[in-house]
């Protein structure tokens, strides 16, 4: 069974440029999440869908952040325009929503940006 | 608010040496705790998770975790590390469909 699948693995941009992020869950998994990970430290949640609809994105920066799930498939994470303080690394993952609410992660994306 | 603190953000230990990486928890509802490691560029990938039932929990490559509510604990153990558990592992605490709440991590180093 493959895995989360994230792309690019790595990004590289100057302040002020957009980037966007993309994820694609395991098969059937109909939450997905997406996480910022800074460095020296644990994940932390900015968006949550349950299918299509974002449940929770109390975390997102919504003045240059913004995310969609068309379809309740894959997703995309958009940062518009980036800033300094952006680079990180962008986590995405999924669950099938079961009681143990486990998930499964991407290997992320590092974005730095310059 | 649930919030975790990992007391230890790196551990160096000897190979086939026994370790233990703590972790205290808060929150004022139920709660299930997670292990994730992390290896080098890599995603995070469930260790064990404690849901109800048993406290002691085993997880893979070896490893176990004891819930204790009383102390609001769920440490990590190993009895004899591998230098191939060299990575960062990450405590988290969750509540049934929502997100995840995990700590700064602790870094294991295993040496030879």
């Amino acid at each position: 069974e493959a895995g989360v699948v994230q792309s690019p693995r790595y990004k590289i941009i100057e302040k002020k440029q957009p980037v966007a992020f993309w994820c694609n869950p395991i098969s059937g998994h109909n939450t997905l999440y997406w996480y910022l990970q800074n460095l020296g430290q644990g994940p932390e949640l900015l968006i949550r869908y349950e299918n299509e609809e974002a449940v929770d994105d109390s975390q997102l920066p919504k003045d240059r952040f913004s995310a969609e799930r068309l379809k309740g498939v894959d997703s995309t994470l958009k940062i518009q325009p980036a800033e300094l303080g952006d680079s990180a690394v962008y986590l995405c993952a999924s669950s099938s929503g079961g009681v143990d609410n486990e998930q499964f992660f991407g290997p992320g994306t590092r974005l730095t940006v310059l | 608010a649930q919030s975790v603190t990992q007391l230890d953000s790196q551990v160096p230990v000897f190979e086939e040496a026994p370790v233990e990486l703590r972790c205290n928890y808060s929150s004022s509802v139920s709660v299930y705790l997670f292990w994730y490691v992390q290896y080098p560029n890599q995603g995070l990938q469930l260790l064990l998770k404690y849901l109800s039932g048993s406290t002691l929990v085993k997880g893979i490559n070896g490893f176990e975790a004891e819930f204790n509510k009383s102390q609001t604990s769920f440490h990590l153990r190993k009895p004899s590390v591998h230098i191939s558990d060299t990575a960062e592992y990450f405590c988290a605490v969750g509540e049934y469909g929502n997100k995840l709440v995990f700590g700064a991590g602790t870094i294991l180093r295993v040496k030879s």
